[in-house]
């Protein structure tokens, strides 16, 4: 078994702020995602990275910045936060093409 | 642009019930469709899932029964519990064109009364 890590568990910030978020995973996973939930809506994929080194553009990815330092993590950065936007970004691993992704907790963001 | 809908928004059974839970899409190369179930205050988990060469797939009292040509696929959860009470996301994808990437469905959230 393993395990994915998100911290914080809570960011608060100020609009205008660069806030960065952390993922980490022990499954020994190849892909890792960085997903972003709105209340009343599906998961919206921001950033992948199939491989270490490797990054991938989502559907949503305007606005933020990703890197996979190794690969274990992945962090996602807000360029920019926005002001009310509250959203839980989730992170998930799969250890390849067309296989279970496995989610993370979730980090709650709030901007003042 | 929706690609993946999911209908009821919210479902309401009583315990014993089986509770439906619908799902449809737009892109005929999707041939991947993962059931994810998430409880308030975690992430989604990976309940049961189907490959467009099947018609149907269960698990436990948990069924997808899947129709290729309209499209479309449903979630059955026969003999509904208390604790089966959460959001359920339907996603899609296209593996066979080693496409990675996952869109999922706003979700149906289901509260099952005792």
């Amino acid at each position: 078994g393993g395990i994915i890590t998100q911290t914080p568990k809570f960011l608060i910030g100020q609009e205008g702020q660069k806030l960065t978020l952390k993922c980490q995973q022990n499954f020994n996973h190849d892909t890792m995602y960085w997903y972003r939930q709105d209340s009343g809506k599906g998961l919206r994929l921001i950033y992948y990275s199939i491989t270490e080194n490797d990054l991938q553009k989502g559907d949503l990815s305007e606005g933020y910045d990703a890197s996979r330092e190794k690969k274990s993590s992945f962090s996602l950065t807000v360029t920019s936060a926005q002001k009310n936007e509250m959203a839980v970004f989730l992170c998930a691993s799969s250890p390849g093409l067309g296989v279970e992704q496995y989610f993370g907790p979730g980090t709650r963001l709030t901007v003042l | 642009q929706q690609q993946v809908r999911q209908s009821p928004q919210s479902l309401t059974v009583w315990e014993g019930e089986t509770a439906i839970l619908n799902c449809s899409y737009e892109n005929s190369a999707f041939d991947y469709f993962p059931w994810y179930q998430q409880f308030p205050g975690e992430g989604p988990a990976l309940l049961i899932a189907i490959r467009s060469v099947s018609d149907k797939k269960e698990d436990g009292r948990f069924t997808i029964f899947f129709n290729k040509r309209e499209k479309k696929l449903s979630l059955h959860i026969t003999d509904s519990q208390p604790g089966d009470s959460a959001t359920y996301f339907c996603a899609a994808s296209a593996v066979n064109t080693g496409n990675y990437k996952y869109v999922f469905g706003a979700g149906t959230r289901l509260k099952v009364i005792a």
